[in-house]
């Protein structure tokens, strides 16, 4: 089956440590995109990615990281410079740059401690 | 920039039809998409507006009016499945590239 995979579902780490979230997919889609998600927030864009090996910085990119490698692969690391990392973190993938419509991996939560 | 107002909350019982309203402010607007998010899962894809009107799909329907930067979802005939998250985005431009930005969502309780 075709899709998004992100992993872990849920991802425990001590402030001030890096993390990375892990995001795949086989839907063969040039367009990736990271969100987090906070209560009564919405989505908010992190990064963003077009083709492969180029990236582009969104809203709050500020303590993240990112690489595009791969077609398939988009990893996001939360730097020990985010302030508040705690959140949900939603992967996406749409088949071109019109991004009429984005597919959604299942989420990671992260609890910085 | 880009920004979206949407109602934070929305109730109705079950066989009601609701309507979740959606404005926004974008430059360079290419279209309006609206996701379906039930409580810790991943957002799902609804409907996509680029033109005026309405476009249908079941009991979901969604408009769009570009002139008044407005749009909204209704669902028909509402189910207990249908509480939810339902956040509205609008696919704007940003150096070539369309990205899409989402509103805060509008939690719908559809009760018994």
């Amino acid at each position: 089956d075709g899709g998004i995979t992100q992993s872990p579902k849920y991802l425990f780490r001590k402030e001030g440590q890096n993390v990375t979230l892990s995001c795949e997919q086989n839907l063969n889609h040039d367009a990736m995109y990271w969100y987090r998600q906070d209560p009564g927030q919405g989505l908010r864009l992190i990064y963003y990615s077009q083709i492969v090996n180029d990236f582009q910085k969104g809203d709050i990119a500020e303590g993240y990281s990112v690489s595009r490698e791969k077609k398939e692969s988009f990893p996001l690391t939360v730097t020990s410079a985010q302030k508040n990392p705690t959140a949900f973190y939603l992967c996406a993938s749409s088949p071109d740059r019109a991004n009429t419509e984005a597919f959604f991996g299942q989420g990671t939560r992260l609890t910085v401690v | 920039g880009q920004s979206l107002e949407q109602p934070s909350e929305v109730t109705a019982v079950e066989g009601a039809i609701v309507q979740i309203n959606c404005t926004y402010q974008t430059s360079g607007f290419y279209g309006l998409s609206w996701y379906q998010q039930h409580d810790g899962g991943a957002p799902t894809f609804l409907s996509y507006n680029a033109l005026d009107g309405l476009e249908e799909t079941g009991r979901f329907s969604s408009f769009l009016s570009r002139s008044d930067s407005y749009g909204y979802l209704l669902l028909q005939e509402l189910q207990m499945k249908d509480s939810a998250s339902y956040f509205c985005a609008v696919r704007g431009s940003s150096g070539g590239s369309y990205i899409p930005t989402f509103g805060r969502g509008t939690s719908l309780i559809v009760h018994p």
